[in-house]
């Protein structure tokens, strides 16, 4: 099963409109991160907003909120007031312990593709 | 602060060649992850380093190897190369393992 499913390959949203990008997620674990990056045509991932599992308030960073909704498993991405600027690849993805290890790795979803219409 | 930085940009190689990546981290980061990103499979974790040391490894072949330096830049190397093998490959540093990570502008690799 995916780990994480992020369900719309692609959206489109009117400049100055609200989107919602839309993530759910599966583990057993009960600490773990999720992190939402976008990635412009360039290629290079950009790191937008993190919630930890224990973070009891929704995770805000300028434009961008994260909708945390823990006993769905969901991690939706808000963008408020669009911009052109913001046409790019969004990605979730989830942070998970390996203690063993003493590490961690991401793991991420297909991606949505966000196009902003002017 | 520079960024994540990786070289080179862009690579063109022919099948059964070896080919090695270069990431220099983001000063004061000392966890390197590198991940590997096609169209058809998304963006999959290889390897990530911590003061030299490989800590956890994704379902690579022994093809894909990698290490890191005392200063945490980190290549990663894949020998014999396969068509498949072409992708965009992304490094990303941490201050420590469980803090954000951000990456590099990527390596875009064609094997013909």
């Amino acid at each position: 099963a995916q780990k994480i499913t992020q369900t719309q390959p692609g959206m489109f949203v009117q400049e100055k409109e609200a989107v919602t990008l839309d993530c759910t997620y599966d583990t057993s674990d009960q600490s773990y991160g999720l992190f939402w990056y976008k990635q412009p045509s360039s290629g290079e991932m950009i790191f937008l907003i993190y919630q930890g599992s224990y973070d009891e308030q929704n995770a805000t960073e300028g434009r961008y909120s994260l909708n945390f909704q823990k006993a769905r498993k969901s991690a939706n991405l808000v963008i408020s007031a669009s911009q052109l600027g913001d046409s790019a690849m969004y990605f979730c993805a989830m942070r998970e312990a390996d203690p063993g290890a003493g590490s961690y790795q991401l793991t991420f979803g297909k991606g949505t593709k966000l196009s902003v219409i002017p | 602060k520079a960024g994540v930085t990786q070289t080179p940009r862009y690579l063109i190689k022919t099948r059964g060649q070896q080919v090695t990546l270069s990431c220099s981290p983001i000063s004061g980061h000392r966890s390197v992850s590198w991940y590997q990103q096609t169209p058809g499979q998304g963006l999959q974790f290889l390897f990530e380093y911590f003061s030299e040391t490989q800590r956890n490894k994704g379902n690579f072949p022994g093809r894909f190897s990698g290490r890191q330096f005392s200063n945490s830049r980190s290549e990663m190397n894949v020998s014999t190369l396969e068509l498949g093998d072409s992708a965009l490959y992304l490094c990303a540093s941490s201050l420590e393992a469980a803090s954000e990570q951000y990456f590099g502008p990527g390596t875009r690799l064609t094997v013909t």
